[in-house]
This record gives C-alpha cells, sequence and structure tokens, in this order.
C-alpha cells in the first residue's frame, strides 16, 4: 500500500494567517492526491481533487499543489470555520488517507 | 441531492459478524466507485473496502483483507460491508463514501454508523 506522511500534525494560528499542510507520499501518484476538511462529529468533506482541482463550492482561499510524491494544501486566510482537521488521501491505488493535520486556534 | 444513508451499526462481541447497509439516492449510483472508510474513536480516516464499477471484486485494506467483503446491488442502488471475526480494533465509525466515477476520489458522505466490539 502507498503511505501518505502529513506535516505537521497539528498547528496553531490565527485567523487571517496563511497556513500550508504537507503531504509526501511512499511512491509517485502523479497527480491522484485529494484533500478533505473534517469537522468534530461530522463526515469529511472534500476540498480539492486531483491535486490543485477546487472541489465546487469550496471557498477559493484553499488551494492545492504538487506532483509526483510531494503536495500540499495552502488556506492563504484562515477563516474561523477552518479550524478543522485536514487529511490527505491518494486515488492512485487501493486508496489510503494520511494521518491527519489538526489546525487550531492560537 | 445526493444522500447516503448507513445503517447496520451497532454492539457486538469479539468474534462476531455485522453486516453494514448504506442506501444511495440523488446519483447514477450504477457508474460510480463506492467505498467504506472508518474513524476509530479519536483516530485518523481509514479506507477498510472499496468496490469498482460493476463490482465483481473489491480491494481491501491489509487490516481486513479475509474478514470483511464489499458488495453492490446496483438495482437497489446500496452498498453493502459483510464483517466477519471481529476484533476490539474494528471499533469504529463507519462510513460510506461515494466515488468520482471510477475514481476513489470520494465526493459524497453518509453520516456514518458506530460499530463497537466489546465483550
Amino acid at each position: 500500500d502507498i503511505q501518505l506522511t502529513q506535516s505537521p500534525s497539528s498547528l496553531s494560528a490565527s485567523e487571517g494567517d496563511r497556513v500550508t499542510i504537507t503531504c509526501r507520499t511512499s511512491q509517485n501518484i502523479r497527480i491522484f492526491l485529494n484533500w478533505y476538511q473534517q469537522k468534530p462529529g461530522k463526515a469529511p468533506k472534500l476540498l480539492i481533487h486531483e491535486a490543485s482541482s477546487l472541489q465546487s463550492e469550496v471557498p477559493s482561499r484553499f488551494s492545492g499543489g504538487g506532483s509526483g510524491t510531494d503536495f500540499t494544501l495552502t488556506i492563504s486566510s484562515l477563516q474561523p470555520e477552518d479550524f478543522a482537521t485536514y487529511y490527505c488521501q491518494q486515488s492512485y491505488s487501493t486508496p489510503t488517507f494520511g494521518q491527519g493535520t489538526k489546525v487550531e486556534i492560537k | 441531492e445526493v444522500q447516503l444513508v448507513e445503517s447496520g451499526g451497532g454492539l457486538v462481541q469479539p468474534g462476531g459478524s455485522l453486516r453494514l447497509s448504506c442506501v444511495a439516492s440523488g446519483f447514477t449510483f450504477g457508474a460510480n466507485g463506492m467505498s467504506w472508510v472508518r474513524q476509530a474513536p479519536g483516530k485518523g480516516l481509514e479506507s477498510v473496502a472499496y468496490i469498482g464499477i460493476g463490482g465483481r471484486s473489491g480491494e481491501y485494506a491489509d487490516s481486513v483483507k479475509g474478514r470483511f467483503t464489499i458488495s453492490r446491488d446496483d438495482a437497489e442502488t446500496s452498498l453493502y460491508l459483510q464483517m466477519n471475526s471481529l476484533r476490539a480494533d474494528d471499533t469504529a465509525v463507519y462510513y460510506c463514501a461515494s466515488g468520482r466515477g471510477q475514481s476513489s476520489t470520494f465526493d459524497y458522505w453518509g453520516q456514518g454508523t458506530l460499530v463497537t466490539v466489546s465483550s
């Protein structure tokens, strides 16, 4: 199975901050990398698919980049509703997820 | 409106079996791959089983291979997960998720059903 490693595991940030989360995969997955947001007690929500494509109705402050084995999720200006846990997931082969990054209020 | 509604969770003893169901509506069920994704209490997400369009076979996480079986009934727009030889570490919320076409990019999710394995 393809392993995904996210960093950091958690971060503290303030409203308005620019935040970047990275995801590294154990083998080349081209652009088959997705990002999800999950809030407590809720199902995950797809934010970004195929590394950089914004899912419908997701705010433009979210962006994704990368290819091969190194990927990023960036939130350009953190809003109160963005405090959540973020997961990367590869759809290149049998799906696997990263361990998650919890974004907390500083 | 897309809906995925899971059922079948509950309390089961170690070594027991359980069958989860997910009824889909609001999209062309037969044109999408489907998956079961679980989340143990306080932990991250794990895709435990995936089934493609046509559904002749599934792909499984190593942690459940040989114990879990995923299946689908396109006529009933339903997804199933047969779970046998359950262990305490199978305790989790189990989500049904739909893929974008044949891919395992999960654009719609159910609300989840809790499975607790305990004596």
